[in-house]
């Protein structure tokens, strides 16, 4: 999607925080989405925010929402070898259920 | 929590064969379905989504008689790749949203684990 853009790569030491950016454009979305994709899986959903927040928590991940400038942050505390993954922000506009994927950001935690 | 199945999870066939991905929500019923394909080290790519007793809409781009979908129920949907080619081979996952509503409206979409196709 060219509609959201992240950058495609972070690497980050164990026990450091990880923060993964995304950008959108569509100012009409609704919903924004983190998913996880670990090799040869599906995704699974780490959270997702409404566009009227501007921040969420939840455990060890906490997304932070600039509705101005149309930024997607998510912090991971604590990052853990099982965080490695790809890491793909994903948004849904009004009266469309359909999601708009960003390419993707593959992080890497070494130790 | 609400969880997505799918079968197989890998297949392997001759150029020319049908192949056909079940997709199934477990615990939720799911009006809507949606199907995806992943190139390697790129994003999901939608390819249609599925209504449960109506004909998918496809996007653009997308062969619909290539790509038949079929949302017999509402718990599953079914993706047949027809006269398959090594074009075709790819990652397909699907989702099925689940839209209970819980302590407010609430629009997500659980993923399957994915259907890595393999055409010789």
């Amino acid at each position: 999607g060219e509609d959201v853009e992240q950058s495609l790569f972070l690497s980050v030491r164990e026990g450091d925080s990880s923060v993964i950016n995304c950008t959108y454009t569509d100012s009409s979305s609704t919903y924004l989405y983190w998913y996880k994709q670990e090799p040869g899986a599906g995704l699974q959903l780490l959270t997702y925010i409404f566009s009227n927040m501007d921040m969420k928590q939840d455990q060890r991940l906490t997304v932070l929402l600039n509705k101005k400038d149309k930024h997607l942050s998510l912090r991971i505390a604590d990052t853990q070898t099982g965080d490695s993954a790809i890491y793909f922000c994903a948004e849904t506009v009004a009266n469309d259920y359909k999601l708009s994927f960003g390419a993707g950001t593959t992080v890497t935690v070494r130790a | 929590g609400a969880v997505v199945s799918q079968h197989p999870s890998r297949v392997i066939c001759k150029s020319g064969t049908s192949v056909k991905i079940e997709c199934r929500s477990l615990d939720f019923q799911a009006t809507t379905m949606f199907w995806y394909r992943q190139f390697p080290k790129q994003s999901l790519m939608l390819m249609a989504t599925s209504n449960e007793g109506s004909k998918a809409t496809y996007e653009q781009g997308v062969e619909k008689d290539k790509f038949l979908i079929n949302h017999a129920s509402l718990t599953l949907s079914t993706l047949t790749v027809t006269s398959a080619h090594p074009e075709d081979s790819s990652f397909y996952i699907c989702s099925a949203e689940d839209r209970d509503t819980i302590g407010g409206r609430q629009e997500t979409q659980y993923f399957g684990p994915g259907t890595r196709l393999l055409v010789l």
